[in-house]
Order: structure tokens, then sequence, then C-alpha cells
């Protein structure tokens, strides 16, 4: 069964910091996809950034990057030059070829002035 | 915006009760997804249907049931509604069945439901 732990409920980061946000994952797949989604206070799900996991590169859009350590299944976020926009939940995802797509708990991000 | 719409925002019911949600996933997308986010389970996958066949099936209850119609917009049917169901109901659509190029899920606003 696939699972996804992210170990920190909530974090804090300075306005125009970087801050990095952890995703571990477990899948018997070799053939899978990465997301991490963004849930501001609308409670809307805003697709943030996505990885194949054929795809050494890792994937950047914009201040939101990712590390994506395939070996170590480890998927973090990094949001540079972070803004008061990026408060919200991020969730990290992992989605077999069997379409079943599966979140974490959740990270809160709290971006102070 | 996305583009996938989902009425009505807000929902409230008493148990026993049967609702249907509806999405109307983003043009020209034929994948439509289900969600369930609440506070003790989180945010869980609970069906998807493609080009009106259902595809992959998650933690959806016996109560739930769902169908996409021919012009691609979605139902969600929920019965015999208890207490615990109260949650948002997320929808969200793809051009294509997941595993293909072009699989990114877009989610819709939500369907807040309150079972008093």
């Amino acid at each position: 069964a696939q699972t996804v732990t992210q170990s920190q409920p909530e974090m804090s980061v300075q306005e125009a910091e970087t801050v990095t946000l952890s995703c571990t994952y477990d899948t018997s797949e070799s053939d899978y996809y990465l997301f991490w989604y963004k849930q501001p206070p609308s409670r809307q799900m805003i697709l943030v950034i996505r990885q194949e996991a054929y795809k050494q590169q890792n994937a950047t859009e914009n201040r939101f990057s990712v590390n994506f350590q395939k070996a170590a299944k480890s998927f973090s976020l990094k949001i540079s030059d972070s803004q008061l926009g990026d408060a919200a939940m991020y969730f990290c995802a992992v989605m077999n070829r069997d379409d079943k797509i599966i979140f974490g708990k959740g990270t809160r991000l709290h971006i102070l002035p | 915006d996305s583009g996938v719409t989902q009425t009505p925002k807000h929902l409230i019911t008493a148990t026993g009760q049967r609702v249907t949600l509806r999405c109307s996933p983003r043009s020209g997308d034929l994948s439509v997804y289900w969600y369930q986010q609440s506070l003790d389970q989180g945010l869980q996958f609970l069906i998807q249907y493609y080009n009106g066949e259902e595809r992959a099936k998650g933690n959806i209850l016996e109560r739930f049931s769902a169908q996409q119609f021919p012009d691609l917009h979605s139902e969600l049917n929920l019965s015999s509604l208890e207490l615990g169901d109260s949650a948002l109901y997320f929808c969200a659509s793809s051009v294509a069945p997941q595993g293909t190029s072009t699989d990114t899920q877009y989610f819709g606003p939500g369907t807040r439901l309150t079972v008093l």
C-alpha cells in the first residue's frame, strides 16, 4: 500500500526567506507521479508542482522547486522568496498508474511579515 | 480558477438523508475524480470516472455512489447520511486517465457538507 508522510504539521518562515517542506512516501511501483498541492484558506486545492518519477531532473515552477530523491523516496518542496500569499496548507501526494492518488496529512505554512 | 465547477458550495442536511453533489469538469477533460476531506481522515480519494465509465475506486462507502453523464459532468450521491460524513468534498478533472502525459488533476472549489 502506498503511504505519504509529511512530518512537519506546521512551519513558519519569514517573508522573503526560503523554506523547505518535507515529504517521504512509500510505493512498490517503479513508475509513479508526485505532486505538491496548496490549499489556501479558501479551501480550494491548487496544483503547485508535479514530478514524474522516471525523470531525474528536479521540477521547478517559478519560486517553487522540488528535491526528488527516488532511492530515498523523498520529495521535498522548496519555496524561495516566500510571500504572504504562500500561506496555506501544503499537501504532498503520490499517484501510481492505477489512478489512485494518496495524499499526506499536510503541512500548514505560516508566512511571517 | 481551475475551470472545475462544483455545486452547491454548502449543504446542510440531517442524518439519514440523501444528497447529490454535482461537478462539471474543465472543458475537454474526460476524467473526473471525487475526494473527501475530513479533519480525522485527511484527503481521501473516493472514485474516478473516465468518459462515462468507472475507472478506479478508492475508499468509497457503499452508501455513496457516483456517475458520469454523457456531457461529462459527474454527480456524487451520498445516502443514509451520518454525522461522520460531514466533510469537504472535492471534484477534480484531468484530460486523460492518470499515467499518461496529461494527467494533472485540477480541483474544484469543493462542496462543504454538514450533517446535523
